[in-house]
């Protein structure tokens, strides 16, 4: 059965870089059949799709924190891994990792969650 | 970018009762429409993607419906384990963007 997992710091200081990694098991990262997506969740802004990636490298960020972000992926690890620069208290939030079926020709629903990680920014 | 809203943001119901919730798009999304149970604590969980295709092994009081930007969830007897925050999403062009969600528990 496929699970993902989230791992990464708990707590990051203002201005600095939050770095997150979901490692894949049950399963090969490199399947053509699925993206690999990360999904946050705040009690003000709800959930927010922040950006996925195929295991070609080929990625899809949210417009409202493009300029921010960046989603790699390590195959040979069955990872992929986030990055977020110049964090604020309004990343504060729970980060997911996530996979996308692309069985269909319209993917982006996510059929499998990590269990999710609490990020906190603060001083 | 669509904007997903969701109505009505909380509702009480008693077990057995049919239970409908609503999503609308604020541009057509063709069938591009997904649903998810968050119980508290929990994970989200997918129960229904292309707008009315249950996911395997989701129980069938559970129905989608809708096409366009109007789209409709269903549960058709409410049940205790069905307390949860339900949220659509729509897909297919990013952003992928999510409803505010609507909160449904037992009266």
């Amino acid at each position: 059965q496929l699970q993902l997992q989230e791992s990464g710091p708990g707590l990051v200081k203002p201005s600095e870089t939050l770095s997150l990694t979901c490692t894949v098991s049950g399963g090969y990262i490199s399947s053509t059949s699925y993206y690999w997506g990360w999904i946050r969740q705040t009690p003000g802004k709800g959930l927010e799709w922040i950006g996925s990636i195929y295991y070609t490298g080929s990625t899809y960020y949210n417009s409202s924190l493009k300029s921010r972000v960046a989603i790699s992926v390590d195959t040979s690890r069955n990872q992929f891994s986030l990055k977020v620069i110049s964090m604020t208290a309004a990343d504060t939030a729970v980060y997911y990792c996530a996979r996308h079926p692309t069985v269909t020709q319209a993917w982006g629903y996510m059929d499998v969650w990590g269990r999710g990680t609490t990020v906190t920014v603060s001083s | 970018d669509i904007q997903m809203t969701q109505s009505p943001p909380s509702l009480s119901a008693s077990v057995g009762d049919r239970v409908t919730i609503t999503c609308r798009a604020s541009q057509g999304v063709g069938s591009s429409l997904a649903w998810y149970q968050q119980k508290p604590g929990k994970v989200p969980e997918l129960l229904i993607y292309a707008a009315s295709t249950l996911r395997s092994g989701v129980p069938s009081r559970f129905s989608g419906s809708g096409s366009g930007a109007d789209f409709t969830l269903t549960i058709g007897s409410l049940q205790p384990e069905d307390v949860a925050t339900y949220y659509c999403q729509k897909y297919g062009i990013v952003p992928f963007t999510f409803g505010p969600g609507t909160k449904v528990d037992i009266k």
